[in-house]
């Protein structure tokens, strides 16, 4: 399969930590995408990074990405309660596929 | 607002009743997708479509039927509803990058879900 996977499959933290998911695929990529979602609603698109890039920001999210391992990392930094949600990776390994991941959980306490 | 709607947003039906969610985004995408989420399983693509009047199948495809006759406009149709098709329904559009390869999937614009019971 060319399904990303994420882990940890849970992660519960406190408010101002830092939470940290990865994402690891089989296949080369054209680029990896994360998504956010709030209990049984529509996804949200965060961040997309293409084969060529290492690293991306945007606010207080970073995303790695590691073509050799075949794997990313989603960095949120300073976590807030708001930020409790499913997160998933989606790898486009080429013409016409869009694969996602099972998810993270995150959970930040207040 | 650029936005993707689905409707309706619950349906509950019985087996082999046909049915229609319909999708409609305002943001004069090229690709429209439609995905399943199914706990443990993550979102798996049922259809895409690339342009008007060009559709092919995703990863499960089976018992699903789409249309895309308008390019705002991208309805799944289930012609003979099983329970096994009992699931989160999201509608996608992203568009093409100019000069980008036809088929690369960029940033998907979801829409609010359709969440299907069949009895």
């Amino acid at each position: 399969s060319q399904q990303g996977e994420e882990d940890p499959q849970a992660l519960s933290i406190q408010e101002g930590e830092n939470a940290t998911m990865n994402c690891s695929y089989k296949t080369s990529i054209n680029n990896l995408q994360w998504y956010r979602q709030n209990s049984g609603r529509g996804l949200v698109h965060l961040i997309l990074i293409r084969s060529n890039e290492r690293e991306k920001h945007s606010g207080r999210l970073r995303v790695t990405l590691d073509t050799s391992k075949k794997s990313s990392s989603l960095l949120i930094t300073a976590s807030r309660a708001a930020d409790t949600a499913s997160y998933f990776c989606a790898v486009c390994p080429g013409f016409q596929k869009l694969v996602f991941g099972t998810g993270t959980r995150l959970l930040v306490s207040p | 607002e650029a936005q993707v709607t689905q409707n309706p947003r619950y349906l509950i039906t019985v087996t082999g009743k046909k049915l229609t969610v319909t999708c409609s985004q305002n943001m004069n995408h090229e690709y429209m997708s439609w995905y399943r989420q199914d706990p443990g399983l993550g979102l798996r693509q049922i259809y895409y479509s690339m342009n008007v009047e060009v559709t092919d199948k995703g990863d499960v495809p089976e018992g699903y039927k789409v249309s895309r006759k308008e390019k705002r406009n991208f309805p799944l149709i289930l012609e003979s509803p099983s329970p096994n098709q009992t699931s989160l329904y999201f509608c996608a559009s992203s568009f093409r990058l100019a000069g980008e390869l036809l088929g690369m999937f960029n940033e998907q614009f979801f829409g609010p879900g359709t969440r299907l019971t069949v009895l």
